[in-house]
């Protein structure tokens, strides 16, 4: 069975201050991959997908960046941090135009 | 630009009544649609797909999809505490990913 894994789980970090969080996906090759974020009181914001290897599609322009090393490994970064990225990081994937599975979050602090 | 509707409530439903959640989208071409849970600080699960009018059941859960309105419900019986918590209504987009709604809070009382 596919299993989604997400770290770190809670992070706090200052503003300014450079971010990596990383998602793998087990049981499954050449899936698409998304990055959501979930702001207090707002809805999931698709932030970035992805069809395969070193293919990124950004949604939303920001200090964020997202990268795919490997088929089954995504990564979200940020150079500088600001107040504004605070919020609920969710990295799911799914297999053409359908359901999609989220892995367990990480929950972002930007102090 | 996609867009989808939900209530944000919270809705409160009694222990074993029938809760009733809505949600309305924008593209009249839209074909798909999922309902998520997500409790309080968790990751959101899936809970129903449906793709074609009329409805469509799964154990307590119906879903329900009429395309000539642009709306999506989802039906849950025999309300039990344990289904308190958020329900996400997803437009299918593609490849690109799922339009979401807000969601809205279910609060079931026991």
């Amino acid at each position: 069975s596919q299993t989604i894994h997400q770290w770190p789980a809670t992070l706090v970090q200052p503003v300014g201050s450079p971010l990596s969080l990383e998602c793998t996906v087990e049981g499954t090759s050449n899936p698409n991959l998304y990055w959501y974020r979930q702001a207090a009181g707002r809805g999931l914001q698709l932030l970035f997908y992805s069809v395969g290897i070193g293919q990124i599609s950004s949604e939303v322009p920001q200090n964020l960046s997202a990268s795919r090393p490997q088929d089954r490994q995504f990564i979200l970064s940020s150079k500088k941090l600001l107040l504004s990225d605070s919020g609920f990081y969710l990295c799911a994937w799914g297999q053409g135009a359908y359901e999609q599975y989220f892995g367990p979050g990480t929950r972002l602090t930007v102090t | 630009q996609k867009e989808v509707e939900q209530n944000s409530g919270p809705l409160s439903v009694p222990e074993g009544a029938i809760a009733s959640l809505n949600c309305t989208y924008s593209d009249r071409g839209s074909q798909s649609f999922f309902w998520y849970r997500q409790y309080s600080g968790k990751s959101p699960e899936l809970i129903m797909f449906i793709y074609s009018n009329g409805d469509k059941e799964d154990g307590r859960f119906t879903a329900q999809l009429n395309k000539a309105s642009q709306y999506v419900s989802l039906l849950i019986r025999d309300s039990q505490p344990s289904d308190s918590a958020t329900y996400l209504c997803a437009d299918v987009g593609g490849a690109d990913g799922l339009t979401f709604g807000k969601g809205t809070h279910l609060i079931i009382q026991p």
